[in-house]
């Protein structure tokens, strides 16, 4: 019973920004979105998490649609290092609903 | 940095061996997670423990079991190995259950024989 839908897989160019969609089109009011990544052979790494306003940190943006139903992740200036498969997850933020449920993701591929 | 150490990058078990899995992280968080990850199946949590000796089941707890006697340290066992528990297992930790970040250590993958 997915709750988010991203393309399998992507290709950006070296030095280019990365644009990840994801679709998550029966979120509810208190759920944000959260990006995790993993890269070949290591544990799944922390990205960035929003509600409703866009969000920035020194990894990436989130860009999330007014209706909330889909957001954008932006890796601006992708490495090769940034190759990995990169999860959207919708999760009720606090109390307890500490559970992260991974979907399938979108295999990212920068190439140089 | 918080680091979630697994005490196996690889390991090899036979059927119907115990097999243990430590995990260890060094920031004092309140929550710890294992999980499993196969092909076209995700990650799947198998057990979650907010404080020591505390544990609430996950999604598959069957054929598993975990200890928290610190806490710092999360075990999984199985308590007989069985070759559909083939699989990739990732420990996570939070400093309280809904914490906006899980760190995950770098796995173990394991194979029963």
């Amino acid at each position: 019973d997915a709750k988010t839908t991203q393309p399998p897989s992507m290709d950006c160019a070296e030095g280019r920004a990365a644009n990840l969609p994801c679709n998550h089109s029966t979120i509810s009011g208190n759920e944000y979105v959260y990006w995790y990544r993993q890269i070949h052979s290591q544990g799944p790494q922390y990205i960035i998490h929003g509600l409703k306003n866009n969000e920035t940190n020194e990894m990436a943006s989130l860009i999330i649609t007014e209706d909330r139903k889909s957001s954008t992740l932006i890796l601006p200036h992708a490495t090769l290092r940034d190759t990995a498969v990169y999860y959207c997850i919708v999760r009720d933020s606090g109390g307890s609903n500490y559970k992260l449920t991974f979907g399938k993701g979108t295999l990212l591929t920068v190439n140089p | 940095d918080v680091k979630v150490t697994q005490s196996s990058r690889y390991l090899v078990k036979r059927t119907g061996e115990k097999v243990f899995l430590e995990c260890v992280q060094d920031m004092d968080h309140e929550n710890m997670f294992w999980y499993r990850q196969d092909p076209g199946l995700g990650l799947r949590l198998i057990y979650f423990s907010y404080d020591v000796k505390m544990k609430e089941k996950g999604d598959i707890p069957e054929g598993y079991s975990v200890s928290r006697e610190k806490k710092e340290r999360f075990s999984l066992i199985l308590e007989s190995a069985s070759t559909n528990q083939t699989s990739m297992y990732l420990c996570a930790s939070s400093l309280w259950e809904g914490a906006n970040e899980q760190f995950f250590g770098p796995g173990t993958r394991l194979t029963v024989l």
